[in-house]
């Protein structure tokens, strides 16, 4: 089956503690992307990556980090997490070519929460 | 740079009654159009999606949204709800050449009420 998996599904830490949410898709994909939902403000986007080692900043990238090291996953990490990085955060995936390039599937969401 | 202004961020009907959500969006370019769905407590499905060709297109459940270009608009409707549509729907685009950017709008909040 075709899909996005994201882990942890939900978590609660504390201020200053490093984490790590992954992310994998196992439909050979070039482009991910990890976007977190706040109420009232949709869906914004913190990270992209157009293929293996290449990443770039998204519309709210401050306080994370990724990297994609192999095409099919793309870790999502926060090395001193912050309460306003409280959010419920998505994964998600698409090809680069064709019409079907711009649809994008997602994974389940991680919701985090920072004490 | 692309953006999308859902117009309303909640939408309260009865059953079996008619909705509208509005989505109107800007680019300078070609674009891509989708809405999502998120259920409580769930994570987005895609509903449906406009990448070329018909101007209407439909869900499996009984959605449709229409492209009008001239307008700039990319509305999602139904006929008649149920009390399983409660949700929400957010709206999206990618424009060409934006290196594939999702840019959603903020979310409408459709409640279905009995």
């Amino acid at each position: 089956e075709a899909q996005v998996t994201q882990n942890p599904r939900y978590l609660i830490t504390v201020t200053g503690k490093k984490l790590t949410v992954t992310c994998s898709q196992n439909m050979n994909h070039e482009y991910m992307s990890w976007y977190r939902q706040d109420p009232g403000l949709g869906l914004r986007q913190i990270y992209y990556s157009m293929n293996v080692e290449v990443t770039d900043k998204g519309d709210v990238p401050e306080g994370y980090k990724v990297s994609r090291k192999e095409k099919r996953n793309f870790p999502l990490i926060l090395e001193s997490p912050s309460p306003n990085q409280t959010s419920l955060y998505f994964c998600a995936s698409s090809g680069t070519r064709g019409m079907g390039s711009y649809e994008q599937y997602f994974g389940p969401g991680t919701r985090l929460t920072v004490t | 740079a692309q953006s999308v202004t859902q117009l309303d961020s909640q939408v309260p009907v009865f059953e079996e009654a008619p909705v509208e959500l509005r989505c109107n969006y800007s680019s300078s370019v070609s674009v891509y159009l989708f809405w999502y769905v998120q259920y409580p407590n769930q994570g987005l499905q895609l509903l449906l999606k406009y990448l070329s060709g018909s101007t209407l297109v439909e869900s499996i459940n009984g959605f449709e949204a229409e492209f009008n270009k001239s307008q700039t608009s990319f509305h999602l409707r139904k006929p008649s709800v149920h009390i399983s549509d409660t949700a929400e729907y957010f709206c999206a685009v990618v424009s060409g050449g934006s290196n594939y950017k999702l840019t959603f709008g903020k979310g409408t909040l459709l409640t279905v009420n009995p």
